[in-house]
């Protein structure tokens, strides 16, 4: 089974329009953290956002906030006001335990801001 | 701000060749991990790293891989007779212990791009 879904393999957005990119996850542990990923064109993974199984408010980041539905499973992440330059690849992913373990990456999400 | 760092950025090797990845991480960190994401394809964990000794591995990492800490900075990975199939994006990345033995961010670098002809 899938540790990490992500459902849309791609999304187009307008410029300076919020987007919602989906994440759920599957764990059976009660301590567990969840990650944003941004890779764009250049290859490289940019680290946006972090929530901790126990932390009781969600993320934010600038622009960027998690939106954390524990009782669903879901972690998505929210960009407000999109620019052009948030065009890339986006993968969710998860680290079981509460340890430096492994971290788990979802197939992620292809998001396009269009001008 | 510090930051994890990789060489080379590209690598072109023939099958059967061995590779060396090098990746220096941020200096006070303790933990250390290889990834690869081949291309279109989700990334995936190869091995973490802790106290000088391999602490996880995947099926991937099989018996043609091994890592190294030869000094206070670098940590590498080594495929001993690259196939075809390993071509793909190798990223290293490293993350603090802090107290309780709990951290939460891994940083990565910036990747090294291995194709193998």
């Amino acid at each position: 089974a899938q540790k990490i879904t992500q459902t849309q393999p791609g999304m187009f957005v307008q410029e300076k329009e919020a987007v919602t990119l989906d994440c759920t996850y599957d764990t059976s542990d009660q301590s567990y953290g969840l990650f944003w990923y941004k890779q764009p064109s250049s290859g490289e993974m940019i680290f946006l956002i972090y929530q901790g199984s126990y932390d009781e408010q969600n993320a934010t980041e600038g622009r960027y906030s998690l939106n954390f539905q524990k009782a669903r499973k879901s972690a998505n992440l929210v960009i407000s006001a999109s620019q052009l330059g948030d065009s890339a690849m986006y993968f969710c992913a998860m680290r079981e335990g509460n340890r430096d373990d492994k971290i788990i990456f979802g197939k992620g999400t292809r998001l396009h801001i269009l001008p | 701000e510090p930051e994890v760092t990789q060489t080379p950025s590209h690598q072109v090797t023939q099958m059967g060749q061995e590779v060396i990845l090098r990746c220096v991480p941020i200096s006070n960190h303790l933990y250390f991990y290889w990834y690869r994401q081949i291309l279109g394809q989700k990334v995936e964990f190869l091995v973490s790293f802790y106290n000088n000794e391999i602490s996880e591995k995947s099926e991937i990492f099989d018996d043609q891989f091994s890592v190294e800490r030869p000094d206070g900075s670098n940590f590498t990975l080594k495929i001993r007779s690259t196939k075809l199939e390993d071509s793909a994006m190798y990223f290293c990345a490293s993350s603090e212990a802090l107290l309780g033995g709990y951290s939460y961010e891994q940083y990565f670098g910036p990747g090294t791009r291995l194709t193998v002809t």
